[in-house]
């Protein structure tokens, strides 16, 4: 019984390069969240995601971040151009349908831009 | 703005006595609310929820508190296990902002055996 996955769990990127992060869902939830924790702050929304659609994107930077969730495979968060201020924790989510409110947490990825 | 507040960042209790988290939140919209617990390098854990029709929700030694009109709800856990030492985490959703959860800033919870 696999949780969320993420991978990778840690990545580190030169100022300037893409940074890919992938989520793999629970089995069964069609729902996914991408939040970001930067150090000593709590969790903020980004993006809620279904199959093949952007249902929020609130909560992500207007520029250079994207994210998908396709048909088949994971949901990937893109960051272009990295920036310092890029390295947070990305953490991943995902529920069921009709069950929006209790999400499970993937492991997150710890990226640093150097 | 912060629209979910913990103002405690740390607390430490014994073993064995009631561990009490507190958070604060502003906006009358939010409608449930969640906590959740978090162990270094891990994504946080669901441990236990409310809705805003309730004012109190109890799982084994977790139990939520609720007061709408005060904006304010509490996790208490009793007794206290060395295990339980972690990061709790109060998030908050509202029915009108999708399904997106809003949470707080954390308090680190030491247990001392």
């Amino acid at each position: 019984n696999a949780g969320v996955m993420q991978n990778p769990r840690h990545l580190v990127r030169r100022r300037g390069q893409e940074a890919r992060l992938r989520c793999s869902p629970m089995k069964g939830h069609s729902h996914v969240y991408w939040y970001r924790q930067l150090p000593e702050e709590g969790l903020k929304f980004m993006v809620y995601l279904q199959k093949e659609n952007i249902i929020d994107e609130s909560g992500m930077p207007k520029e250079r971040f994207s994210a998908e969730f396709p048909k088949e495979g994971p949901s990937i968060l893109r960051i272009q151009q990295v920036v310092r201020g890029d390295s947070a924790a990305y953490f991943c989510a995902s529920s069921l349908p009709g069950l929006d409110y209790e999400q499970y947490f993937g492991p997150g990825t710890r990226l640093t831009v150097t | 703005d912060q629209q979910v507040k913990q103002n405690s960042p740390s607390l430490s209790v014994q073993e064995g006595r009631i561990s009490i988290l507190n958070c604060d939140y502003t906006n009358s919209m939010f409608d449930y609310f969640l906590w959740y617990k978090k162990y270094p390098a891990e994504g946080p854990t669901f441990l236990i929820s409310i809705s805003s029709i309730k004012d109190k929700n109890e799982d084994g030694r977790f139990t939520v508190f609720l007061n709408k009109s005060a904006k304010h709800l509490s996790l208490h856990i009793v007794p206290s296990q060395p295990g339980d030492s972690a990061v709790y985490f109060c998030a908050a959703s509202a029915d009108n902002a999708g399904n997106m959860l809003t949470f707080g800033g954390g308090t680190r919870l030491m247990v001392k055996p």
